[in-house]
């Protein structure tokens, strides 16, 4: 199976801190896709931050950035200036060949005033 | 953007009754809508692949006569647990993408909290 591996359950970080949330993959498409979204307690999924696998550059998105390093097939969002509002469950996803997103296990952040 | 919307949020039934849980695409045609579970504190884990106009792809291990998936129209897809039981209760969530690239965003409906008594 293809996987996504994200190692961290759980994290915890100090307001106005920057953090990083890790994620490792697996796949043998030639191109592919990664998200990452975060689940409040209310369970919506929000969208946060798309790389694809060819694009030159990391992406970034406000406060969001994604260090991407293919080679190491690792796609860790980094949060800048926690907020409490950032405490909440973060997924990585792929997309590929396949139309549906595969998820990675994880990871609770808790921010700390 | 892109707006799924998922009816209802939140219900208990009794043990052996079913139930429908539906999935709209509010502003965009989804051919394809998908269907998963998650139980507290773990991951998303795909139940379905809904097909417009045909039958749907269940992954290994989930049970279709259990999960009846009807993917009627381009903006709507249902989700049966028929005689649903307490192991059945979990959180359910159905996502659709516009666009068919891989880096085409997935919108998630609000998802729909089972609890089967």
């Amino acid at each position: 199976a293809q996987k996504i591996t994200q190692t961290q359950p759980g994290m915890f970080v100090q307001e106005k801190e920057a953090v990083t949330l890790d994620c490792t993959y697996d796949t043998s498409d030639p191109s592919y896709g990664l998200f990452w979204y975060k689940q409040p307690s209310s369970g919506e999924m929000i969208f946060l931050i798309y790389q694809g696998s060819y694009d030159q550059q990391n992406a970034t998105e406000g406060r969001y950035s994604l260090n991407f390093q293919k080679a190491r097939k690792s796609a860790n969002l980094v949060i800048s200036a926690s907020q409490l509002g950032d405490s909440a469950m973060y997924f990585c996803a792929r997309s590929g060949s396949a139309r549906q997103l595969t998820f990675g296990s994880g990871t609770q952040l808790t921010v700390l005033p | 953007g892109a707006v799924v919307s998922q009816h209802p949020s939140r219900v208990i039934c009794k043990s052996g009754t079913s139930v429908k849980i539906e999935c709209r695409s509010l502003d965009f045609q989804a051919t394809t809508m998908f269907w998963y579970r998650q139980f507290p504190k773990k991951s998303l884990m795909l139940m379905a692949t809904s097909n417009e106009g045909s039958k749907a792809t269940y992954e290994q291990g989930v049970e279709k006569d259990k999960f009846l998936i009807n993917h009627a129209s381009l903006t709507l897809s249902t989700l049966t647990v028929t005689s649903a039981h307490p192991e059945d209760s979990s959180f359910y969530i159905c996502s659709a993408r516009e666009g068919t690239g891989i880096g085409s965003e997935a919108f998630f409906g609000q998802g729909t909290r089972l609890t089967v008594v």
